[in-house]
């Protein structure tokens, strides 16, 4: 069974306006949720971590994400995209038999100038 | 620095080859991984290790080989069975085993069989 979904393979947006990056988990009971960026042909960076603590998380490069346990989501925000914000990013879940990270496919955001 | 270091970065080889990737971390990690990744599929886990001499099958598995004689190395063997080798594979620590852990991930490696 599907343990991540992400919503969009590919978002465009512009230069300066809100990004909104979808993801959804199936998972029982406190799970752990991560968001990674991937440069082309490159290692994943951590942008930030849910770990049961604050519903609101902050992160790296003015990201933020939302964990909604109502609706199983963990969607990724930013205020204002930036050109260099360009690249992939990854939702994870982490179940609670430890060892399993479960990733999305990922999804490419383009950003017009 | 402290990090994870990858090599080489770009690596060609004929099928019917065995090739081995290169893992070092010096973060002091308990928990080492690897994955694999293919467009559009995102990561798929090939191996990981909790501890020093003990390793664990991921999800796919089948056509790879690894060792932890060593708690910064990780090495993957990509074996002649594997039926598709070529492919991105990224090698990953973390501090602890646990859900709660994030991953610290190398540069990568892209192998090419012809």
């Amino acid at each position: 069974a599907q343990s991540v979904t992400q919503l969009d393979s590919h978002v465009s947006v512009s230069e300066g306006t809100p990004v909104l990056l979808r993801c959804n988990y199936s998972s029982s009971y406190s799970p752990s949720l991560f968001w990674y960026v991937q440069h082309p042909n490159k290692g994943l960076q951590l942008l930030l971590k849910y770990t049961s603590a604050a519903t609101l998380v902050k992160g790296i490069n003015g990201f933020e994400a939302e964990f909604k346990k109502s609706e199983t989501s963990f969607h990724l925000t930013k205020p204002s995209a930036h050109m260099s914000d360009a690249a992939e990013y990854f939702c994870v879940v982490s179940r609670d038999n430890f060892n399993k990270f479960y990733f999305g496919s990922g999804t490419k955001l383009n950003v017009k100038p | 620095d402290g990090g994870i270091t990858q090599s080489p970065k770009y690596l060609f080889r004929k099928e019917g080859q065995n090739v081995t990737l290169s893992c070092e971390q010096n973060l002091n990690h308990d928990a080492m991984y690897w994955y694999r990744q293919d467009p559009g599929q995102g990561l798929r886990l090939i191996y990981y290790s909790q501890i020093v001499n003990d390793f664990q099958k991921g999800d796919i598995a089948e056509g790879y080989s690894v060792s932890r004689e060593k708690k910064e190395s990780f090495p993957l063997t990509v074996t002649s069975a594997q039926k598709n080798p070529t492919a991105f594979y990224l090698c990953a620590s973390s501090i602890s085993p646990g859900k709660r852990y994030e991953q610290y991930f190398g540069p990568g490696t892209r192998l090419t069989v012809t």
